[in-house]
Formats: C-alpha cells, sequence, structure tokens
C-alpha cells in the first residue's frame, strides 16, 4: 500500500528565508510525485509533479528514490506563498494517495 | 468556466438523516473521486470511478455510497449521517486517456458539511 508523509504539519518562516516541506514516500514501485497547494478560499490545485522536473513559483521538488523522499524547497519564501501543501503519490491504480499536509505561513 | 461543480457549498445536517452531495464536471474526464479533509488528517479517498458504469471503495468509504450513470456526474450520498462525517467534502475528476493521463487531480470548491 502506498504512504505518504508529511512529518511537519505547521511550519512558519520569514519573508525571504528558504523554505523546505518534508515528504517521504512508501511505495514498492515506481510512483509518481506531485505536490498539491491550497491557498486561502481557493480550491486545491497542483504545483507541481516529479516527471516534469519543474519550477513552479519558484518551488523546485526533487525525487530522490534513496531516501524515498521529495521535499518542495524554495530559496526565498515570498508572503503569498502562505497556503497548506499537500505531497501525494500515485501507484499504478491511478490513485493519489496524500500526505496529511502541511501549513506553511510566510511571516512578513 | 469549464470545471467541476459541487453542491451544496455548505449544509448543516441533522445525525440520521439522509444526504446526497452533487459533483458534475464538463471536462469528460473519465475518473472521478470523492475525498474528505480533516484537520490533521489530511486528505483521505472516500471512493472512486475509473469510467462510468463503475466504482470502487477508496481508503473510508464506511457509511457513504456513490454512482456513476454518466461521465459527468458523480453524487455522494451519506445514507444516515453521524456527527463523525462532518468534514469538507471535495469531489475531483482526472482524464485517464493515453497521452492526457497525467495524474493531475481537478478539484471542485468543496463541501461543508456539518452533522449535528
Amino acid at each position: 500500500a502506498q504512504r505518504v508523509t508529511q512529518p511537519e504539519k505547521l511550519l512558519s518562516v520569514f519573508k525571504g528565508a528558504p523554505v523546505e516541506l518534508k515528504c517521504n514516500y512508501s511505495y514498492s514501485g515506481s510512483p509518481e510525485l506531485f505536490w498539491y497547494v491550497q491557498y486561502s478560499r481557493q480550491r486545491l490545485q497542483l504545483l507541481l509533479r516529479h516527471i516534469s522536473r519543474e519550477s513552479i513559483k519558484g518551488f523546485t521538488a526533487d525525487l530522490n528514490k534513496g531516501e524515498t523522499s521529495f521535499h518542495l524547497k524554495k530559496p526565498f519564501a515570498q508572503e503569498e506563498d502562505s497556503a497548506m501543501y499537500y505531497c501525494a503519490s500515485r501507484g499504478s491504480n491511478y490513485k493519489l494517495t496524500f500526505g496529511k499536509g502541511t501549513l506553511l505561513t510566510v511571516n512578513p | 468556466i469549464a470545471g467541476i461543480t459541487q453542491a451544496p457549498t455548505s449544509q448543516i445536517l441533522a445525525a440520521g438523516r439522509r444526504m446526497t452531495l452533487r459533483c458534475t464536471q464538463d471536462m469528460r474526464h473519465n475518473a472521478m473521486y470523492w475525498y474528505r479533509q480533516d484537520l490533521g488528517l489530511g486528505l483521505r479517498l472516500i471512493h472512486y470511478s475509473n469510467t462510468a458504469g463503475t466504482t470502487g471503495k477508496g481508503e473510508v468509504p464506511d457509511g457513504y455510497s456513490v454512482s456513476r450513470a454518466n461521465t459527468d456526474d458523480f453524487p455522494l450520498t451519506l445514507a444516515s449521517a453521524v456527527p463523525s462525517q462532518t468534514s469538507v467534502y471535495f469531489c475531483a475528476s482526472s482524464p485517464l486517456n493515453r497521452g492526457e493521463n497525467t495524474g493531475e487531480l481537478f478539484f471542485g470548491e468543496g463541501s461543508r458539511l456539518t452533522v449535528l
């Protein structure tokens, strides 16, 4: 069974500081990993996926198979980054399994 | 605007009552999902459907039922609501067609349900 672990429920940083949201996964096959974001009063939306190897809104995430991790990073946090972030994995059954989420607060 | 529409946006319900949360999508996606979002527990899959006419159980299916009579609609029914079903419910859809199957889920705005 798939499992996604986000160890931090809450993360608070100051504007301009680096931010890293941790995500570890447990899956025996080759998972697809995603980060979803939910801004205040907005619907949940895809931020980025590991297959694309892209940077969205300054965020990047690298899949580390050795450590089974997919941490989300941004070198300089902005106040508008404050949101709930969910890491998710998809297995061969096409269903997404989400972590419990990390609420990021970026203070001015 | 194309996407997913959920109704109602908010509802207060007495325990024991029957409730159906509606979900409609106009993107012709094969797959649809129902998740519940609870503080500290994240998003948990209740039921899913990979194509019209088929449904499957997710992580927390007890007390809920779904149907998928056509591509666009995926209602979630609570036959006899209990207070532990107080939550925010999200419907989502995803294309599973070859070439579109990126894994991205498109979410509705959620339905906040309170069971007293």
